[in-house]
Formats: structure tokens, sequence, C-alpha cells
């Protein structure tokens, strides 16, 4: 099946500075990827939705500031977490649709902790 | 507000056992639902989808049951194996937005030998 990429898979930071993930589709175009948060023994919330080329759009409540999202091409999409504080500290999982067929695959996720 | 209702939170089974899975949605534009497995320190992986137009689909040990009228489709997991324990997602999304996953709480299945 399809890959999906994500980079570092765990990071550990000092409160007040940033992070970026990388989520990457290793063997597949994707127009659409998306981006989740996933704190322990919780759900997956969807934090936005990111679209090769164009703004990620947010979903409610999460701070675009905060939360900078860039497609900038068909197989990478980035999440930076700008000045990180502890209670950013969770599991970030990106997804990715393919161009073609429209299938969704997950990658492995980063655990961010943030000291 | 969880738009996907899942339960129960935890299920514990034995071996050769049946798990039983269920959800239920208000939002009738739903069309798609996937059931998602996470192991600890994992990304879902999917597991099974069904859309409206089919009540059942069986993809090895895997079923989906899906009931349009009442809202609610379910996950059962047959002949339950200690490989099976892991945490189970329910999820919906509609057509066009394929992709942006509304997620049900999750189910923690745990295999007893």
């Amino acid at each position: 099946g399809a890959v999906v990429s994500q980079h570092p898979s765990r990071v550990i930071c000092k409160s007040g500075t940033s992070v970026k993930i990388e989520c990457r589709s290793l063997d597949f175009q994707a127009t659409t990827m998306f981006w989740y948060r996933q704190f322990p023994k919780q759900s997956l919330m969807l934090m936005a939705t990111s679209n090769e080329g164009s703004k990620a759009t947010y979903e409610q409540g999460v701070e675009k500031d905060k939360f900078l999202i860039n497609h900038a091409s068909l197989t990478l999409s980035t999440l930076t977490v700008t000045s990180a504080h502890p209670e950013d500290s969770s599991f970030y999982i990106c997804s990715a649709r393919t161009a073609n067929t429209g299938e969704l695959f997950f990658g492995e996720g980063s655990r961010l902790t943030v000291l | 507000q969880q738009q996907v209702k899942q339960s129960p939170q935890s299920l514990i089974v034995q071996k050769g056992g049946i798990s039983i899975i269920n959800c239920a949605y208000e939002n009738t534009a739903f069309d798609y639902f996937p059931w998602y497995q996470q192991f600890p320190g994992k990304g879902p992986a999917l597991l099974i989808a069904i859309r409206p137009d089919v009540s059942e689909k069986k993809e090895g040990r895997f079923t989906i049951s899906f009931n349009k009228s009442a809202k609610q489709f379910s996950l059962h997991i047959m002949d339950s194996q200690p490989g099976d324990s892991a945490t189970y997602f329910c999820a919906a999304s509609i057509g066009d937005s394929w992709g942006k996953l509304q997620f049900g709480a999750g189910t923690q299945v745990v295999v007893t030998p």
C-alpha cells in the first residue's frame, strides 16, 4: 500500500521554540493532506486540511498562527508549531489523499514533547 | 461535540471470541464510514470501510454492519486473536470532503490468550 512518512517521529523541545514536522507521501501524489492531533488515550481531532499550492483550512478552535501549515508540493506538507508550550505536547498525525484514486493513508505520527 | 459516538470505551475478549464495537451518527450527509486500528505510538491503519448503499461488508475476520435508518454501524471481529489487541476507531466523512474524517472516541480492545 501507499506510504506516508512523518519526520521526526519523536521530538523534544524547550518551551518557546518552534518545531517543524514533515509529512511526505513516498510513492504517490497527494493533492490534499490532513493534520490531526491526538492526546493520550483520546481520539484524533482534525486540525486542518492542507491543499497543495493554497492556504490551509483550519478547523474551528485551531490557531492558524500557532500551527503553521505549508503544502509546497504534491508530496510534502509541513506543520510548524510556533512558540511551543507544554500544552502543545501531543501526538500529531498526518494523512494524505491520493490524487488519482482518492484513497486516504495515514502517517506513523510524530510525538511532540515540550518541556 | 463528537459527531460520531462510539461504544464501548474498552472491551476484553477471550481468544477466539467475537469483539463488537458500535458507532452512531447524526449527520445524514455522512456517506463514508471507515474503521481504523491503532497500535500504541503508531498512526491509524484502515481496516475496512463501507458506504451507505450496502448493509454489510466482510473482509477476512472483520465485518461492518450498517443500519442506515438507525444511523448506526458496527465492527465485528471474529475469532479474535491477541494480535488484535489495539484501539479501534470508527469514523465518518461527507462526499467531497472525504478524507476530512470525524472520528469516534475509540475502543480499546484487549484479547486475552
